[in-house]
C-alpha cells in the first residue's frame, strides 16, 4: 500500500460527461501529479500541485482540469469526454514535488462509451 | 522531443535466471532515473532509483546501472521469481524538472 488514495476504482460514462477522479495523498507529500495510462501511449504525465498551486503542466487537454485542495487532497475533472479519453489516471504524490521518487495510487479507470 | 524510450517491450525468462532490462534515453541533462514495476491492476511501484554522479546501485535482488556516455540505463534482476511478472518502466527526471518522464514499459513474464 502506496499510502496514496485514489476514488472511484472504476468508472464508466457516457461521451459528453464530465467527471471528477479524486487523490489523496500520503501523509505529509505535499506534491500531487496525474498522470494518464493508455495502451498506446504508456504513462503521460498531465499536471503536478505542489502546496494548493499549480507548479508544472504535461500535456493535459483544456478539456481538463485539476486543484489541490487546502487539506492537500486533490481532484481531477474531465469534461466533454470522448471515447479516447478511455485511459487509467494515476494520482501519485511525493514530498517536494521536484521530481524525486513518486508513490502512485492505484488508479481510476475510466471508461468512456 | 527528447523521451525516454525501451529496447524490448517483452522479455521472457525462466524462474531462478537472471533477468536484464534494458531502457535509452536521449537527455543527456537527466540527473535521476527511477525503476518502477507495475502488476496488472495496480499502481506503479518503486524499485529503485540512481542519481547521475553514480554508475550503480543495488537494492535487493535488482541492480541499477547506468551508463552516461551511451545514455542507456538497465535493470537487473536476480534468481527471477514469478512475483517479478510485471511491466517494468523506466522514467528520469531532465534536469531537476518537476516531473518524471515514463517510457512506455518492458512487459517480464517469467516462466517455471
Amino acid at each position: 500500500d502506496s499510502g496514496v488514495t485514489q476514488t472511484p476504482k472504476h468508472l464508466i460514462t457516457a461521451t459528453g460527461q464530465r467527471v471528477t477522479l479524486r487523490c489523496s495523498p500520503r501523509s505529509g507529500d505535499l506534491s500531487v501529479y496525474w498522470y494518464q495510462q493508455s495502451l498506446d501511449q504508456g504513462l503521460q504525465f498531465l499536471i503536478q500541485y505542489y502546496n494548493g498551486e499549480e507548479r508544472a503542466k504535461g500535456n493535459i487537454l483544456e478539456r481538463f482540469s485539476a486543484q489541490q485542495f487546502p487539506d492537500l487532497h486533490s481532484e481531477l475533472n474531465l469534461s466533454s469526454l470522448e471515447l479516447g479519453d478511455s485511459a487509467l489516471y494515476f494520482c501519485a504524490s511525493s514530498v517536494e514535488g521536484r521530481g524525486e521518487k513518486l508513490f502512485f495510487g492505484s488508479g481510476t479507470q475510466l471508461s468512456v462509451l | 522531443g527528447e523521451s525516454v524510450g525501451l529496447h524490448l517491450p517483452t522479455l521472457s525468462v525462466q524462474e531462478g535466471d537472471n533477468s536484464i532490462i534494458n531502457c535509452a534515453y536521449s537527455n543527456s541533462a537527466s540527473d535521476y532515473f527511477i525503476w518502477y514495476k507495475q502488476e496488472s491492476g495496480k499502481g506503479p511501484q518503486f524499485i529503485i532509483d540512481i542519481r547521475s554522479n553514480m554508475d550503480k546501485r543495488q537494492g535487493q535482488r535488482v541492480t541499477v546501472l547506468l551508463n552516461k556516455t551511451v545514455k542507456h540505463l538497465s535493470l537487473q534482476i536476480a534468481a527471477t521469481q514469478p512475483g517479478d511478472s510485471a511491466v517494468y518502466f523506466c522514467a528520469e527526471n531532465p534536469n531537476s524538472g518537476y516531473a518524471l518522464n515514463f517510457g512506455k514499459g518492458t512487459s517480464l513474464l517469467v516462466t517455471p
